[in-house]
């Protein structure tokens, strides 16, 4: 079956520190990968999504940035973490179709305050 | 303008009321639609998928008028367990699938 894992549940970092969330899927090959960030009360802002290995777009200019090493691997980082960097992060992962694009499903999330 | 449009509400309703919602997509070539719900400090989680004829699950119908660009969620004989935000999610296609999540109706179903 198709899983995903997203680690840290949690995380507090104080601000200038670098930042590094992970996220894996199993049970599919080449999915589409996604990274949202959800602030307090807000909707779901896309950061980064990618269709391929070293293939990143990214939705917002801001100090993140992402990479794909490997085909089911998405790290979300950043080198200096600012206050506004506090929210909800999530991962999600979509399966490729040959036909209708499907339905994305998303890790547990990493919920990060920046102190 | 942005991608994908909500009225964030809240909606406040009685148990046993009927509450719509309504979303507004910008890209023409959105390809598939969803709503998803999420619940407080959780992930989204998908209710339902939105088909152009419309579909239905229980007390739940999407609606989906392409020329409008509109997508709607109709929830009949409101539960309590119904409180979540309602978020709308579209899929376009530019150049690598892209899926888009509106910013979320919140709903409070009261006793």
């Amino acid at each position: 079956s198709q899983t995903i894992h997203q680690w840290p549940a949690t995380l507090v970092q104080p601000v200038g520190s670098p930042l590094s969330l992970e996220c894996t899927v199993e049970g599919t090959s080449n999915p589409n990968l996604y990274w949202y960030r959800q602030a307090a009360g807000r909707g779901l802002q896309l950061l980064f999504y990618s269709v391929g290995i070293g293939q990143i777009s990214s939705e917002v200019p801001q100090n993140l940035s992402a990479s794909r090493p490997q085909d089911r691997q998405f790290i979300l980082s950043s080198k200096k973490l600012l206050l506004s960097d506090s929210g909800f992060y999530l991962c999600a992962f979509q399966p490729k179709t040959t036909g209708s694009p499907v339905r994305a499903f998303f890790g547990q999330g990493t919920r990060l305050t920046v102190v | 303008r942005k991608e994908v449009e909500q009225d964030p509400g809240p909606f406040n309703v009685p148990e046993g009321a009927t509450v719509a919602f309504n979303c507004t997509y910008s890209n023409s070539a959105s390809q598939s639609f969803f709503w998803y719900r999420q619940d407080c400090r959780k992930e989204p989680k998908l209710l339902m998928s939105v088909y152009s004829s419309g579909n239905e699950d229980g007390r739940f119908t999407a609606q989906l008028n392409r020329a409008s660009q509109y997508i709607s969620l109709l929830i009949r004989d409101s539960k309590l367990s119904d409180s979540a935000t309602y978020l709308c999610v579209v899929i376009s296609n530019t150049g690598g699938f892209k899926t888009i999540f509106g910013a979320g109706t919140r709903l409070f179903v009261k006793a």
